[in-house]
């Protein structure tokens, strides 16, 4: 029982490039999220997933996108990236009995 | 909106000195709160929650009480560890809603 998986851990990307992390969770549960965390500012919501086949926006929204490929699944792609998205980012999954989440590791992503 | 708003840090002891980190909150109706704990280079990990006033969550020493009158959820610890050194996110969830709302984050530095 792995709980949530992402990869890669580490990622450099050059302005313009594009890619997608990947989140993986093996709880059966039906809520999905990700989380970036910049110094000072704590965890801001980008995108979640309440359920297979739906997504919405959080806080952060711009310049992401997400798929809830099944319930196991859900990944966050950036199209063009920047360097305002250098940060770390973490996938979650929210047991449905309970408000809690459990969080991946987390993905450092630098933007040059 | 809701909101939750933690000590600023670092906040730095020696082994065994007593801990209290401040958390209070903004809400409406009736929030769940809770604490988690970020050691380095990790994912966020659940510490403790009360879902309703009056309830004290506990763990690994760490305890928190959810003081509806002041809108508080401190933390506190009795004998710190050098393991104890991570970063504290304090955090809230509305009832009917699914997203956490953290505060900032305070890095705990516990010295030998």
């Amino acid at each position: 029982n792995a709980g949530v998986t992402q990869t890669p851990k580490f990622q450099v990307l050059k302005t313009g490039q594009s890619m997608t992390l990947q989140c993986a969770q093996d709880m059966n549960h039906n809520s999905m999220y990700w989380y970036r965390q910049d110094p000072g500012m704590g965890l801001r919501l980008i995108y979640y997933s309440a359920s297979e086949g739906t997504t919405d926006k959080g806080e952060v929204p711009n310049g992401y996108n997400v798929s809830r490929l099944n319930k196991r699944e859900f990944s966050l792609r950036l199209e063009s990236a920047a360097p305002s998205q250098t940060s770390v980012y973490f996938c979650a999954a929210h047991r449905d009995t309970s408000y809690e989440q459990y969080f991946g590791p987390g993905t450092r992503l630098t933007v040059t | 909106g809701d909101s939750v708003t933690q000590m600023e840090g670092p906040v730095t002891l020696s082994e065994e000195a007593f801990l209290t980190i401040n958390c209070t909150y903004t809400a409406t109706g009736y929030p769940s709160l809770f604490w988690y704990v970020q050691y380095p280079g990790e994912g966020l990990q659940l510490l403790l929650k009360a879902t309703k006033a009056d309830d004290k969550g506990s763990n690994k020493g760490f305890e928190a009480t959810y003081r509806k009158e002041t809108t508080s959820f401190h933390l506190e610890k009795g004998s710190v560890q050098v393991s104890d050194s991570a970063v504290y996110f304090c955090a809230l969830v509305n009832t009917g809603f699914q997203k956490l709302v953290f505060g900032t984050g305070t890095r705990l530095l516990v010295s030998p």
